[in-house]
């Protein structure tokens, strides 16, 4: 079977910097996905990586180890606006969809 | 607005009724999903399709379906509704069946969906 894991909780300082990892086990590998999400809102689109590596975007990367199963959502500079959930996604072989982790809800405070 | 429209954004219905959600894609994509997302299960994956033909299969419901018509939008069905089936539908798409080109899943705003 298919089984994303990440942390559900993290509490991080404004201005640092946070880790957010996700372990997966998947028959095959086809990609995988990092969202945001609000609370109530829809998910946001904010990396994807298929190959081993980092992948930077602005304050975000993503790393991704597929002999480990395991990437990584990397925040700096952190802002109270990252407040939200942090959910990862991945695809196995032979399939379409993507299968989504439950999400780590981070807070930021001040 | 992200491009992907859902009707309606809320809706209250008792049990055993059955009701339609519907959602447009963003324009120039051909593949929809089907989520939903309770409060202690995160995004469930329903069902997929790309350019009107079913390409991938959650765990969707028998009383649940879905398709997707000639002009890309698409309607899920959902029946003798529960208590449990209380929860979020979102609907995302994208310009290809795996989702991977233009940034991923473009997701709508999601309908909530409450059962009394």
């Amino acid at each position: 079977g298919q089984n994303i894991d990440q942390p559900t909780e993290m509490t991080a300082t404004e201005g640092a910097i946070v880790q957010i990892n996700c372990t997966y086990q998947t028959s095959g590998f086809n990609g995988l996905f990092w969202y945001q999400q609000h609370a109530g809102e829809a998910p946001t689109f904010l990396s994807y990586n298929v190959l081993d590596g980092l992948e930077e975007k602005g304050r975000f990367s993503s790393f991704l180890s597929r002999s480990k199963g395991y990437s990584y959502l990397l925040l700096k500079e952190l802002q109270m606006k990252d407040s939200a959930s942090y959910l990862c996604a991945v695809r196995g072989s032979g399939t379409y969809k993507y299968i989504f982790g439950t999400g780590t809800r981070l807070k930021v405070l001040a | 607005d992200s491009g992907v429209t859902q009707t309606p954004k809320h809706l209250i219905t008792a049990t055993g009724q059955r009701v339609t959600l519907r959602c447009s894609p963003r324009s120039g994509d051909l593949s929809v999903y089907w989520y939903q997302q309770s409060l202690d299960q995160g995004l469930q994956f329903l069902i997929q399709y790309y350019n009107g033909e079913e390409r991938a299969k959650g765990n969707i419901l028998e009383r649940f379906s879905a398709q997707q018509f000639p002009d890309l939008h698409s309607e899920l069905n959902l029946s003798s509704l529960e208590l449990g089936d209380s929860a979020l539908y979102f609907c995302a798409s994208s310009p290809t069946p795996d989702g991977t080109a233009r940034g991923g899943y473009t997701f709508g705003s999601g309908t909530r969906l409450t059962v009394v």
